[in-house]
């Protein structure tokens, strides 16, 4: 079983809808959790990070976690084109972070 | 410096020959991680160091990789007898330290082994 998995995608949604990308994890221990985001061929840039079970709101940007469930999401409102993009979810185990392979997140105009 | 810097940005090698990528973290990060991408695939872990411990080098994945962090700051990956296999976007990434901050990327060493 993988350390993190996320739906590979493609999703596309149009413009102005919220984009909804999720995340589960292996580790019951796990603490902080990230999402990354990665343009075609640049290195991933983190955007959110949450260490605790409910909802973080930034900007545009809404990240859940249920630790409970094992499970993280990212919500994107107002989806842009400029968010057109891959989407790696982070799950620290132990002293290191577990990627997983990453969602291709489409919006289309 | 401002952000991680990695270089070369790219670097094209015949098979057998020996590369080194170079990684220049941020200054006063203390923990600093080698991963790598390939094509259309997510991040493969390959090793950390953490201020004067021990590197984890756990993601290693033959003896033909090694690194090292010189002074706490930069570091060198070296790829020994690169084998096609080993092409590969090489990533560095730092942070303040282990476990629970979020990494900073540099823009990464495109390797191809021809």
């Amino acid at each position: 079983q993988k350390e993190v998995e996320q739906n590979s995608g493609p999703l596309s949604v149009p413009e102005g809808a919220i984009a909804s990308l999720n995340c589960t994890y292996s580790d019951r221990g796990s603490q902080s959790f990230f999402w990354y985001r990665q343009y075609s061929g640049k290195s991933p840039e983190l955007i959110m990070s949450i260490y605790s079970n409910g909802d973080k709101e930034d900007g545009r940007f809404t990240a859940q976690l249920n630790k409970a469930s094992q499970y993280v999401s990212l919500l994107i409102r107002d989806s842009q084109p400029s968010d057109s993009a891959t989407y790696l979810c982070a799950v620290n185990s132990g002293n290191q972070f577990y990627f997983g392979t990453g969602t291709s997140l489409t919006v289309i105009p | 410096g401002a952000g991680v810097s990695q270089s070369p940005s790219n670097k094209v090698t015949e098979k057998g020959k020996d590369v080194e990528l170079r990684c220049d973290p941020i200054s006063g990060h203390t923990a600093l991680y080698w991963y790598r991408q390939s094509l259309g695939q997510g991040l493969e872990f390959l090793i950390y160091f953490q201020g004067n411990s021990a590197p984890d080098k756990s993601g290693l994945p033959s003896d033909r990789f090694s690194a090292e962090r010189t002074g706490g700051s930069v570091s060198t990956l070296t790829i020994q007898r690169t084998q096609q296999e080993d092409s590969a976007v090489y990533l560095c990434a730092s942070s303040f330290g282990l476990g629970n901050y979020g990494y900073t990327f540099g823009s990464g060493t495109r390797l191809t082994v021809v």
